[in-house]
């Protein structure tokens, strides 16, 4: 999966616990972006860094969720409390080639993510 | 109306036929297209992108756009089984100033031996 390595790949919660998981794109990648897919659904952006700055966080529901990429390199995304709701695939996704309108975007294993 | 749209199946087709998968877009001024593949408790896998109107041809996929009718769609070719799986069109979308990938929902596709 593109060299992009998520952890942990499932994790099963109780309500208003947190959780945080790890995206670590095994060779420097600028730009890196945090998906969330519903059972059904098409992947949603979450939020997209560029190196360190977080240029596009307008979908991230900022009351519980947070994200960081320190150093430009690893990303962690934490959910604060979670929600029955917040069940569903959080997928990481780095982009390769051109820049622009013709940037291509892969996308790492994902972490499952259960609440109950 | 949804920023791109897929019928979301089941789409069931016979081992060896064409599997034919369409996708529309609301911006007209989008210009790159992406499809993926998910198989199932898997993380989408990039299969094609197309830029220019017309047909894009790799082994036994084309993709095909139109832009006037805001139309891409994917044909598969001698379908097998492997190829079960759901197919997501995703769009370069400017929103807010923003570029953005936006995904449809989905088909399913079904090859039945």
């Amino acid at each position: 999966e593109a060299g992009v390595v998520q952890s942990p790949r499932y994790k099963i919660i109780e309500k208003k616990q947190p959780v945080a998981f790890w995206c670590n794109p095994i060779s420097g990648h600028n730009t890196l972006y945090w998906y969330l897919q519903n059972l059904g659904q098409g992947p949603e952006l979450l939020i997209r860094y560029e190196n360190e700055e977080a240029v596009d966080d307008s979908q991230l529901p900022k009351d519980r969720f947070s994200a960081e990429r320190l150093k430009g390199v690893d990303s962690t995304l934490k959910i604060q409390p979670a929600e029955l709701g917040d069940s569903a695939v959080y997928l990481c996704a780095i982009s390769l080639g051109l820049k622009g309108i013709r940037e291509t975007q892969y996308f790492g294993p994902g972490t499952r993510l259960l609440v109950l | 109306q949804k920023e791109v749209e897929q019928n979301s199946g089941p789409l069931s087709v016979p081992e060896g036929a064409i599997a034919s998968l369409n996708c529309t877009y609301s911006d007209r001024g989008s210009q790159s297209f992406f499809w993926y593949r998910q198989y199932s408790g898997k993380s989408p896998e990039l299969i094609m992108s197309i830029y220019s109107n017309g047909d894009k041809e790799d082994g036994r996929f084309t993709a095909q756009l139109n832009k006037a009718s805001q139309y891409v769609s994917l044909l598969i070719r001698d379908s097998q089984p492997s190829d079960s799986a759901t197919y997501l069109c995703a769009v370069n979308l400017i929103i807010q100033g923003a570029q953005k990938l936006v995904f449809g929902q989905g088909t399913r596709l079904t090859i039945n031996p």
